[in-house]
């Protein structure tokens, strides 16, 4: 069953802009992912945050968790053409099984 | 080169007919998964493996079948039962203990 839902499900922005998306979740959680889909490939592993952790940075991602909204974000600043992918928040359930949300499309303009 | 590998890319089936989808990684990983993603969503857990020679159901194995006879391979037989078995089959694993996923390039299936 989905956990995560990310909001919103589509996001257009300038080259150089920031991007920001959000994960909302139902239960507790020992941590939260965000993953990278580029069309037609794979998931990337971007960053993990623990449930203990309020904010990590990561190159030019800063993820944020807020346990007491359940919720989490992801922010990409100085957006890039490359950074035009899906993204998914991914939270942990039983037996290191992950419930993937159904993702923000990020369009990054030249 | 370490990583996953899926193959193979495209596979058309027939309806009425079995097919295996390949899943080999040399990461030394334990634990193998295999995801479905339909457009527009999210990836949604078909079978799970934590060990050679078992295997759990995850959320939707209905129609679906796997193996684990080795800890490189995780094979994904998608049968006749599955009546909705065009997708973008995703195969990924993880370290022991660690709750970062690989992923492989996915398989896409589609039934004529």
């Amino acid at each position: 069953s989905q956990q995560g839902e990310e909001d919103p499900q589509a996001l257009s922005i300038q080259e150089g802009e920031n991007a920001t998306m959000n994960c909302s979740y139902k239960t507790s959680i020992n941590n939260l992912q965000w993953y990278r889909q580029n069309s037609g490939r794979g998931l990337v592993h971007l960053i993990l945050i623990r449930s203990n952790e309020r904010e990590k940075h990561s190159g030019r991602l800063r993820v944020t968790l807020d346990t007491s909204k359940k919720s989490s974000s992801l922010l990409i600043t100085a957006s890039r053409a490359a950074d035009t992918a899906s993204y998914f928040c991914a939270t942990d359930a039983n037996d290191y099984k992950l419930s993937f949300g159904a993702g923000t499309t990020v369009t990054v303009r030249a | 080169d370490g990583g996953i590998t899926q193959s193979p890319k495209y596979l058309f089936r027939k309806e009425g007919q079995n097919v295996t989808l390949s899943c080999e990684q040399n990461l030394n990983h334990d634990a193998m998964y295999w995801y479905r993603q339909d457009p527009g969503q999210g990836l949604r857990l078909i079978y799970y493996s934590q060990i050679v020679n078992d295997f759990q159901k995850g959320d939707i194995a209905e129609g679906y079948s796997v193996s684990r006879e080795k800890k490189e391979s995780f094979p994904l037989t998608v049968t006749s039962a599955q009546k909705n078995p065009t997708a973008f089959y995703l195969c990924a694993s993880s370290n022991q203990g660690a709750w970062e996923q690989f992923f492989g390039p996915g398989t896409r299936l589609t039934v004529l």
